[in-house]
């Protein structure tokens, strides 16, 4: 089956600084790669997602970048602003006729430093 | 649009005790998902229900666990009996169809004493 690692488990970041959160995956067959924000004790909302027919996907702030041959897709979020504290999960998946099983990173607590 | 809901949002029970989970997609939502997030590891994938067809429950860790969802609309995750290696968040997701985005719940944190 897919496994995902995450990495840092933890990051602190000065604002306005940039932080970069990065996962690998196990399985070749994966075309799906979404990224979610948890803030405390509210749902895992998806922030950026990208598909393994493109590289690079960008909204405003955020981005994502995956490379295929090597397995591994990054977070980057630029101009970093208090609000962007949270629990980050990366997440992996085959889609297949609707089948969105994602399998999770253990996720990346970021804390924005004022 | 309402969101996906769960409840309850947090509940304790004692070591033997049942509890049953309840999740009631975004209105439309075909897919439905279980997830379970243990203390400080990853979220989980339990099992997938296309309308109330169970279409893949290979997450679902032992026979304790039983999901339903009736009438394809809400669903129900029960523990039974429950013991201390159950407590964490569980989430349940929704999505329309394939390359949808899944949307979670606020999640039901069970704890087990």
């Amino acid at each position: 089956g897919e496994n995902v690692e995450q990495h840092p488990s933890t990051l602190s970041v000065q604002e306005g600084d940039s932080a970069v959160i990065k996962c690998t995956y196990s399985d070749s067959a994966s075309n799906y790669f979404p990224w979610y924000k948890q803030e405390l004790g509210k749902r895992p909302q998806l922030i950026i997602d990208i598909r393994s027919n493109v590289g690079e996907k960008k909204d405003q702030r955020i981005a994502v970048t995956l490379n295929k041959t090597a397995k591994h897709f990054s977070l980057h979020i630029t101009e970093t602003q208090p609000e962007d504290s949270a629990v980050y999960f990366c997440a992996a998946s085959s889609s297949n006729f609707g089948n969105e099983k994602l399998t999770f990173g253990t996720g990346t607590r970021l804390t924005i430093i004022p | 649009e309402a969101g996906v809901t769960q409840f309850p949002s947090h509940s304790v029970i004692e070591k033997g005790q049942t509890v049953t989970l309840r999740c009631d997609p975004i209105s439309g939502h075909d897919n439905l998902y279980w997830y379970r997030r243990v203390m400080g590891k990853e979220i989980k994938f339990l099992l997938h229900f296309v309308k109330e067809s169970k279409q893949d429950e290979s997450g679902m860790p032992n026979n304790r666990f039983l999901a339903e969802r009736t009438g394809g609309t809400y669903s129900t995750l029960k523990v039974q009996p429950a013991e201390l290696e159950d407590s964490g968040v569980y989430f349940c997701a929704s999505n329309q169809g394939d390359r949808d985005t899944i949307y979670f719940g606020e999640g039901s944190w069970l704890t087990v004493v």
